[in-house]
């Protein structure tokens, strides 16, 4: 099961490109990175799915190096209503327990 | 499409009652998933339903139990409730087994549970 480590909480200002970055040192070959956003009382919502490489959308880029040990999950221009939790997920059907289990989050909060 | 619906958004239970809480998934998911997120914490995984079955359960006593139904709606009951059962209880669906790991999950905006 892999565990992922992300950094508490992150500030930035309107405009400006974050990048999120996610560890996660025992990710098995058949395991997808998943990144979700949560705001205060909602449920999260997803953003952006890879396996390798680099994926991109319409609100996200998500890199990952060739060894997949991490992810960035990075948000263009950034505005205030980006401030949000943001989680990776690391799943797949390798992991024993079978148990989609969320890291602590990071907490974005843009600034004007 | 209609997204994942959670009835009902709040409620208020003394301890030592049972809560039911209910969850109805987008349409064509048949994978259901239960977290709870107490006030200011992570998700914490909770059950796992699919195709009727329970798969899998988090770290959770057998207080807390639940069921999906043919049409793929799920149930969860919490018995003998207790203070620190006060939560956000969110539910996801997705369209197949998602620890397969390319069927995202499509979280509910949760039922809010305080227990007196």
């Amino acid at each position: 099961l892999a565990k992922t480590t992300q950094p508490v909480s992150m500030d930035s200002y309107e405009g400006q490109e974050v990048n999120i970055t996610c560890s996660h040192n025992n990710i098995a070959t058949n395991d997808y990175i998943t990144w979700y956003q949560q705001f205060p009382s909602q449920g999260p919502r997803f953003i952006i799915q890879g396996y390798k490489t680099k994926v991109t959308n319409e609100v996200a880029s998500l890199f990952i190096p060739a060894d997949r040990k991490s992810s960035t999950l990075s948000l263009p221009r950034v505005s205030l209503s980006d401030t949000a939790v943001y989680y990776c997920l690391v799943v797949g059907s390798s992991g024993s327990a079978r148990q989609l289990t969320f890291g602590s989050g990071t907490q974005l909060t843009v600034l004007p | 499409e209609a997204g994942v619906t959670q009835s009902p958004t709040h409620l208020i239970k003394t301890r030592g009652q049972q809560a039911t809480l209910r969850c109805s998934p987008i349409s064509g998911h048949t994978s259901v998933y239960w977290y709870q997120q107490a006030l200011g914490l992570g998700l914490q995984f909770l059950l796992w339903y699919d195709e009727g079955e329970e798969r899998n359960r988090g770290n959770f006593p057998p207080r807390f139990s639940g069921r999906q139904f043919p049409n793929y709606s799920s149930e969860l009951n919490v018995n003998a409730l207790e203070l620190e059962d006060s939560a956000l209880y969110l539910c996801a669906s997705s369209l197949v087994d998602a620890v397969q790991g390319n069927s995202p999950l499509h979280f509910g905006n949760g039922t809010r549970l305080t227990v007196t």
